[in-house]
């Protein structure tokens, strides 16, 4: 079946640090890739996504890029900010009758101190 | 505008009893899910419904589990008996057709 891993948690870094929360997959045909976020006491946001190979989604500078060939979509960002502290979840939807029913990964839970 | 909204925030209830969840999506979204996440878990799927269609209950795990929706607005997730292994966070979003999920702020139910 589908599934996603996404490293472990918690990452811990300092403001301007460079992130790369790591995300592989496994599906069958052609899935999309989602990346979710959740702020502390707020309800899980889109954070980016990408719909076939090679797409890079991005938005509020963090970035991601689907490679089929290592069934990856890594979630990065240059220079992380203290208001990016939050829970990272990687996703995927295989386009079934679910509709756009997501598979997700455990989430990545992100500090960044001052 | 609005976003999606559940209610209540947070429920603690006693092993054996019957709990409801409520979910109020979007306006005009057609789609509607539930999922739960257990601590230190991801996110499972447990039903999904679109439009007038039969909804797909594939994620619900088991018999105690139902949720209904009225038209394409309210959605009521029942869980019967309730056991310790049910204390999760029970998210529902909602979409249009095809386009990603917004989500809810969840409801925190404990079993004790």
């Amino acid at each position: 079946g589908n599934s996603v891993t996404q490293m472990e948690g918690p990452v811990t870094l300092s403001e301007e640090a460079f992130l790369t929360i790591n995300c592989t997959y496994t599906a069958t045909g052609y899935p999309s890739l989602f990346w979710y976020v959740q702020y502390p006491g707020e309800g899980l946001q889109l954070l980016l996504k990408a719909t076939k190979a090679d797409d890079k989604g991005s938005n509020k500078g963090f970035e991601a890029t689907y490679r089929k060939e290592t069934t990856s979509f890594h979630l990065e960002k240059g220079s992380v900010q203290v208001s990016d502290s939050a829970v990272y979840f990687c996703a995927l939807s295989d386009n079934s009758n679910s509709g756009y029913a997501l598979n997700f990964g455990k989430g990545t839970s992100l500090l960044v101190t001052p | 505008g609005a976003g999606v909204s559940q209610s209540p925030s947070n429920k603690v209830t006693e092993k054996g009893k019957d709990v409801e969840l409520r979910c109020d999506p979007i306006s005009g979204h057609t789609a509607l899910y539930w999922y739960r996440q257990r601590l230190g878990q991801g996110l499972e799927f447990l039903i999904y419904f679109q439009g007038n269609s039969a909804p797909d209950k594939s994620g619900l795990p088991s018999d105690r589990f139902s949720a209904e929706r009225t038209g394409e607005s309210v959605s009521t997730l029942t869980i019967q008996r309730t056991q310790q292994e049910d204390s999760a966070v029970y998210l529902c979003a909602s979409s249009s057709l095809r386009t990603s999920l917004d989500f809810g702020p969840g409801t925190r139910l404990l079993v004790l």
